[in-house]
């Protein structure tokens, strides 16, 4: 099994519709993350989590939500979805120290219509 | 205001030849310094990291250098191979063990056989 799991790989949704991306991690690491990449612009952060009950708004938050339902679970949700949420998504784990950085997800492609 | 900055979009080098890939940074607070690669359909993976510590650091093929001063460093990958190709990112931290990655818009490497 990958360390940090993201359902789903690919989704098509419509304008307006409510979605939730989920990520769970088996690092047992306390800090998880969620970021988007989009052509050109690299890897910009959503929301991040130092432990279950902490949250954090990442540089582009707006129009985003989060829930850290549990260590191991941190889900991401489109309210009401648009277009330029087209991107794709990666769900990051991180462990004490900076080490070796962020453990990542393979992504979810997510398209708005 | 972007922070970590690639300037090179992409980077083509011949098999066996040298691969150098480039990344400024603006925030003086940086302590810690990461290059990520990714292959398409995957999640980016660590490749190499340096403390601001340090000026340089080797990995079998891969090395890192850091000129603080100019808020500068470079990956430099000897020899090139074709599974090389792919999309380097070069991220930043602050903070410590709380830390969050600042990355920069990545460079598409291709080596070509």
């Amino acid at each position: 099994d990958a360390d940090v799991t993201q359902t789903p790989r690919n989704r098509i949704t419509k304008t307006g519709k409510r979605i939730m991306l989920e990520c769970s991690q088996t690092k047992g690491h306390d800090r998880m993350y969620w970021y988007r990449q989009d052509p050109g612009l690299g890897l910009r952060l959503i929301y991040y989590s130092f432990d279950v009950k902490d949250i954090n708004k990442g540089e582009i938050s707006d129009g985003y939500s989060v829930s850290r339902q549990a260590q191991a679970k941190f889900s991401l949700s489109l309210e009401s979805a648009i277009p330029n949420q087209t991107a794709l998504y990666f769900c990051a784990t991180s462990g004490p120290g900076q080490g070796t950085g962020y453990t990542f997800g393979s992504g979810t492609r997510l398209t708005v219509v | 205001d972007q922070q970590v900055k690639q300037n090179s979009p992409s980077l083509s080098v011949q098999e066996g030849r040298i691969s150098i890939l480039n990344c400024d940074y603006t925030n003086s607070m940086f302590d810690y310094f990461l290059w990520y690669k990714k292959y398409p359909a995957e999640g980016p993976t660590f490749l190499i990291s340096i403390s601001s510590i340090k000026d340089k650091n080797e990995d079998g093929r891969f090395t890192v250098f850091l000129n603080k001063s100019a808020k500068h460093l470079s990956l430099h990958i000897v020899p090139s191979q074709p599974g090389d190709s792919a999309v380097y990112f070069c991220a930043a931290a602050s903070g410590g063990s709380n830390y969050k990655l600042t990355f920069g818009k990545g460079t598409l490497l291709t080596v070509n056989p």
